[in-house]
């Protein structure tokens, strides 16, 4: 079974500055997807950002990205020019991709807080 | 717009009083699921269905229930409710169950069983 693992339960960033959240994650499948969500206060939870394992370049959406490493079995989130905004408890999740409906196994959490 | 409805958003009750919570999505999406979400050990999933009349077991089933009669609805159901089934539940959907398809999420109900 496909593990997730996020070893900050919390993190804090200055705003404007950045940030990198960990994430590893054991399976013995070579291709799958990796993803980034992110609940607010709100609870609701928003998709952040996506990586397909046999994709080699990393996924970026605007101040998003992540590096990943395939071999190391590592999906980090870095947040470049953080707002406040971006204060929020964020999921690092895996997904099979061969089929099966087990859908997205999820880590533990990070409590990112953003400081004025 | 699209999405994914629960209801109630909150919900207390006293251990063995049966309770349903609703989930439904208008994007005519194949597979819905629920998961539930505790401090320190991020989102579990209960139960998930890949189609209507099709359902299975999660990483954390027992103590609940589901149906899926209908495409767009999938209730979930606690007979007998307890004080280690207060959470947030999550229900979700997506168009595949695989692939790089998101999982659409609604906004969760925050259940406490006393």
């Amino acid at each position: 079974a496909q593990t997730v693992t996020q070893s900050q339960p919390e993190m804090s960033v200055q705003e404007a500055e950045t940030v990198t959240l960990s994430c590893t994650y054991d399976t013995s499948e070579s291709d799958y997807y990796l993803f980034w969500y992110k609940q607010p206060p709100s609870r609701q939870m928003i998709l952040v950002i996506r990586q397909e394992a046999y994709k080699q370049q990393n996924a970026t959406e605007n101040r998003f990205s992540v590096n990943f490493q395939k071999a190391a079995k590592s999906f980090s989130l870095k947040i470049s020019d953080s707002q406040l905004g971006d204060a929020a408890m964020y999921f690092c999740a895996y997904r099979t991709r061969s089929g099966s409906a087990r859908q997205l196994t999820f880590g533990s959490g990070t409590q990112l807080t953003v400081l004025p | 717009e699209a999405q994914v409805t629960q209801n109630p958003r909150y919900l207390i009750t006293v251990t063995g009083k049966k309770l349903t919570v609703t989930c439904s999505q208008n994007m005519n999406h194949e597979y819905m699921s629920w998961y539930r979400q505790d401090p320190g050990l991020g989102l579990r999933q209960i139960y998930y269905s890949m189609n209507v009349e099709v359902t299975d077991k999660g990483d954390v089933p027992e103590g609940y229930k589901v149906s899926r009669k209908e495409k767009r609805n999938f209730p979930l159901i606690l007979e007998s409710p307890s004080p280690n089934q207060t959470s947030l539940y999550f229900c979700a959907s997506s168009s595949r169950t695989g692939g790089n398809s998101p999982l659409h999420f609604g906004n969760g109900t925050r259940l406490t069983v006393t």
